[in-house]
């Protein structure tokens, strides 16, 4: 069965700085669709970026971009210039061919002013 | 609508009542799924309608919940003779037909706390 792992809990940033978050997944397949999402405490999921496993090239959406690291199973979320704004809990997530989204636990950040 | 809507935005029932949890999706969105979130959780899948094709109840945990819709529209998940360990976010969320890999657009759920 497809699993994801944020390994996690807990980040903190200071405002200005970089922050990567790990997530892990296992799956056999090998076209799958990987994804971010935000959840500030308004509890909407909003989608940050995702990302095709057979495209090689690393997404990028502004501040954010992502470590895709397939043979690995790794995809981490890199937030550049950190702003306060960007304090949430953040989901990995992973879709293969279904609809069946398989998440993993979370990590809350935090952005120290 | 703009956005997925659903209501109540919190909920406090007691222990053995039965409660429902309405969601309206975007218009025009054929999909639409139904994802609990316990507290330091992630989400778990309940379930999932598309048109009018035979929903997918594999995730619901017990025969104490269900849920409805009707064509493309409104859904309702009921929870008969709630437990506190219902106690969660429900999270519901729609997308175009075979769109997933696009995306779901999520409401902002209904807070249960069964007492």
């Amino acid at each position: 069965a497809q699993t994801v792992t944020q390994s996690q809990p807990e980040m903190s940033v200071q405002e200005a700085e970089t922050v990567t978050l790990s997530c892990t997944y296992d799956t056999s397949e090998s076209d799958y669709y990987l994804f971010w999402y935000k959840q500030p405490p308004s509890r909407q999921m909003i989608l940050v970026i995702r990302q095709e496993a057979y495209k090689q090239q690393n997404a990028t959406e502004n501040r954010f971009s992502v470590n895709f690291q397939k043979a690995a199973k790794s995809f981490s979320l890199k937030i550049s210039d950190s702003q306060l704004g960007d304090a949430a809990m953040y989901f990995c997530a992973y879709v293969e061919g279904t609809y069946k989204y398989i998440f993993g636990t979370g990590t809350r950040l935090k952005v120290l002013a | 609508g703009a956005g997925v809507s659903q209501s109540p935005s919190n909920k406090v029932t007691e222990k053995g009542k039965d409660v429902e949890l309405r969601c309206d999706p975007i218009s025009g969105h054929t999909a639409l799924y139904w994802y609990r979130q316990r507290l330091g959780q992630g989400l778990e899948f309940l379930i999932y309608f598309q048109g009018n094709s035979a929903p997918d109840k594999s995730g619901l945990p017990s025969d104490r919940f269900s849920a409805e819709r009707t064509g493309e529209s409104v859904s309702t998940l009921t929870i008969q003779r709630t437990q506190q360990e219902d106690s969660a976010v429900y999270l519901c969320a729609s997308s175009f037909y075979l769109d997933s890999e696009g995306g779901y657009t999520f409401g902002s759920g209904t807070r249960l706390t069964v007492v």
